[in-house]
């Protein structure tokens, strides 16, 4: 089983669509957590952290579930630009702190 | 600006070539990491640095070896290289620390081994 897993994809959305991505890890000891975004032949970038509380950062949700131990995204009102891939990243405390990416989730939002 | 440079965006090299690939970084991080990202498997951890002359396996080393001689470049050699090493390279820096690290990634070395 993978330490952290996505669903590919692709999410095909029209614009203006409400999208949510799940990601699950298997590491009870897992102790931060980050969405990054990874344009097409680009390098990733964070997109933000995921707090135990939630977060949001404009269109943008992020929420934690330790008990059943998986992070979500919520995009809302989709943009042509918000087309990407977007990658679940988990640092594991017990593992000198290395993060663990999940394979990403391909997001494409058409007009 | 936080700057990671790789030096070259595309390679071909073929089998056996012994490969170098280099990696810049101008922000002062400790800790340097070279991934492999390939279709359906994700990113990969091949090694990474928490200082200089420092190294450590990550996930798949195997083929691969890295030098770190100065704190702001982290160079991955590919021995011998091989087909199956055909990849996107990504190198990546963050700041010291075990947790709540933001690694700032390279653009990315494309190489193909024929």
């Amino acid at each position: 089983r993978k330490e952290v897993e996505q669903d590919p994809g692709p999410f095909n959305v029209p614009e203006g669509a409400t999208v949510a991505f799940n990601c699950t890890y298997s590491n009870s000891a897992s102790q931060s957590f980050f969405w990054y975004r990874q344009d097409c032949r680009k390098e990733p970038k964070l997109l933000m952290s995921v707090y135990s509380s939630g977060n949001e950062d404009g269109r943008f949700t992020a929420q934690l579930n330790r008990a059943s131990q998986y992070i979500s995204l919520l995009i809302r009102d989709s943009k042509l630009s918000d087309s990407a891939t977007y990658l679940c990243v988990v640092i594991i405390y017990n593992q000198g702190g290395k993060l663990i990416f999940g394979q990403g989730t391909e997001l494409s939002v058409k007009p | 600006d936080v700057k990671v440079t790789q030096s070259s965006r595309y390679l071909v090299k073929r089998t056996g070539e012994k490969v170098f690939l280099e990696c810049v970084q101008d922000m002062d991080h400790e800790n340097m990491f070279w991934y492999r990202q390939d279709p359906g498997l994700g990113l990969r951890l091949i090694y990474f640095s928490y200082d200089v002359k420092m190294k450590e396996k990550g996930d798949i080393p195997e083929g691969y070896s890295v030098s770190r001689e100065k704190k702001e470049r982290f160079s991955l050699i590919l021995e011998s290289a091989s087909t199956n090493q055909t990849s996107m390279y990504l190198c990546a820096s963050s700041l010291r620390g075990t947790t709540g690290n933001i690694q700032y990634f390279g653009a990315g070395t494309r190489l193909s081994v024929l």
